[in-house]
């Protein structure tokens, strides 16, 4: 069964950092392409990063390189790490395989003073 | 990059009622669209791909169709249970892009 966890959500001050994890269970991460995708509270969809089976990654231009997404393939798990961080980073951050089928219930970051 | 412009943004209907969402790209993306629903506080639910395949175990009176720019969700016949916001997403190009949003409410 495919299960895929996140962590590492918390509250952070404006212009601190974060790592977000993911670990995966039932798939190994280098076999599926794998994405984040956020949702600021009450707002919409929107997709983050993701790294391809080859480890080229991919960005949302809003991110302006302040995000980078990896993986570490002995944990079977994805990461990002986010910096520069500003209070419209904050939303619920979801790790999801493939074309977005299988997806974590997420983990929360809150930017704020 | 690719926008995706969805529409309505929300709508109320009554049960048994057909519903349809559209999603508009703003280049060709051929099929690779997805659309997915999204109950509050639950994790986003994939029901099409590559536009117009049914996931296993979504329900038959969701369809999808459409190719190029222009692309469409249908509920046949609302439920109940379809109370929630529906998204479409491209992932013909980088960055992914998704709609929206449209809010669906039962009368």
């Amino acid at each position: 069964e495919v299960q895929l966890v996140e962590s590492g959500g918390g509250l952070v001050q404006p212009g601190g950092s974060l790592r977000l994890s993911c670990a995966a269970s039932g798939f190994t991460v280098n076999t599926y392409y794998m994405n984040w995708v956020r949702q600021a509270p009450g707002k919409g969809l929107e997709w983050v990063s993701m790294i391809h089976t080859g480890g080229i990654t991919y960005y949302a231009d809003s991110l302006k390189g302040r995000f980078t997404i990896s993986r570490d393939n002995s944990k079977n798990t994805v990461y990002l790490q986010m910096s520069s961080l500003r209070a419209e980073d904050t939303a619920v951050y979801y790790c999801a395989r493939g074309d977005l089928l299988d997806w974590g219930l997420g983990t929360l970051v809150t930017v704020s003073s | 990059d690719i926008q995706m412009t969805q529409s309505p943004s929300a709508m109320s209907a009554s049960v048994g009622d057909r519903v349809t969402i559209t999603c508009r790209a703003s280049q060709g993306i051929s099929n690779s669209l997805a659309w997915f629903q999204q109950k509050p506080g639950k994790v986003p639910k994939r029901l099409i791909y590559a536009a117009s395949s049914l996931q296993s175990g979504v329900p038959s009176r969701f369809s999808g169709s459409g190719s190029g720019t222009e692309f469409t969700l249908t509920i046949s016949s609302l439920q109940p249970e379809d109370s929630a916001t529906y998204y479409c997403l491209q992932h013909s190009g980088y960055p992914r892009t998704f709609g929206q949003g449209t809010k669906v409410e039962i009368k």
